[in-house]
């Protein structure tokens, strides 16, 4: 129920390109669906993050399509370049006080991307 | 920079004993969440506090335990340590209002790496 599950676990792309990683959730009290990027030796940063009121949110080359059906997103980087290459995680949790899931992030298992020049 | 800061970066320490963990969150922000990062279970929320109260826990073992002092940083604390306690720990820090309502987005510190050999 509170599983987040992150594919694909690795992608590679070429300078130029469209980076897709996906994600799915079971438990419909999540209400609030970050993604974070991460570099080596460096904290989780946030990059972008959607409620489900929206199916799509934009933010420079970094787009989360929302399917609120199927407990679905994903994050889309377009015109991909090597800078960024890193891990991305998506996440979810809810704005529900009282809930179990309340405040605290359920990350998914992360997606290793590079971006070849 | 995400503002949320956190000592020693990397510490190396032997089975069986005990460390401490600081962080220090953003300017203003009441709420700070601790995680874990390991290779094979990922990032694990482990525990959360609210201007000095404990408001969740998460997949925290009994031989760790935390606190959020008065002037809101917060120490994490790793007693009798295993080797399998290696891990990457993170401290976020989110903003909430003074009714206890929490905005999701969190902020992440640099992280403490921590290896018990």
């Amino acid at each position: 129920q509170q599983q987040v599950k992150q594919s694909p676990q690795s992608l590679i792309v070429q300078k130029g390109g469209i980076s897709i990683i996906n994600c799915a959730y079971e438990n419909t009290a999540f209400d609030y669906f970050p993604w974070y990027q991460q570099f080596p030796g460096k904290g989780p940063a946030l990059l972008i993050a959607i409620r489900p009121d929206v199916s799509e949110k934009k933010e420079g080359r970094f787009t989360i399509s929302f399917n609120k059906s199927a407990k679905q997103f994903s994050l889309h980087i377009m015109d991909s370049q090597p800078g960024d290459s890193a891990t991305y995680f998506c996440a979810a949790s809810t704005n529900t006080p009282g809930g179990t899931s309340y405040g605290k992030l359920t990350f998914g298992q992360g997606t290793i991307l590079t971006v070849h020049p | 920079d995400s503002g949320v800061t956190q000592t020693p970066k990397h510490l190396i320490t032997a089975t069986g004993q005990r460390v401490t963990l600081r962080c220090s969150p953003r300017s203003g922000d009441l709420s700070v969440y601790w995680y874990q990062q390991s290779l094979d279970q990922g990032l694990q929320f482990l525990i959360q506090y609210y201007n000095g109260e404990e408001r969740a826990k998460g997949n925290i073992l009994e031989r760790f335990s935390a606190q959020q002092f008065p002037d809101l940083h917060s120490e994490l604390n790793l007693s009798s340590l295993e080797l399998g306690d290696s891990a990457l720990y993170f401290c976020a820090s989110s903003v909430a209002t003074a009714s206890g309502v929490f905005y999701n987005e969190q902020f992440f510190g640099p992280g403490t790496r921590l290896t018990v050999l």
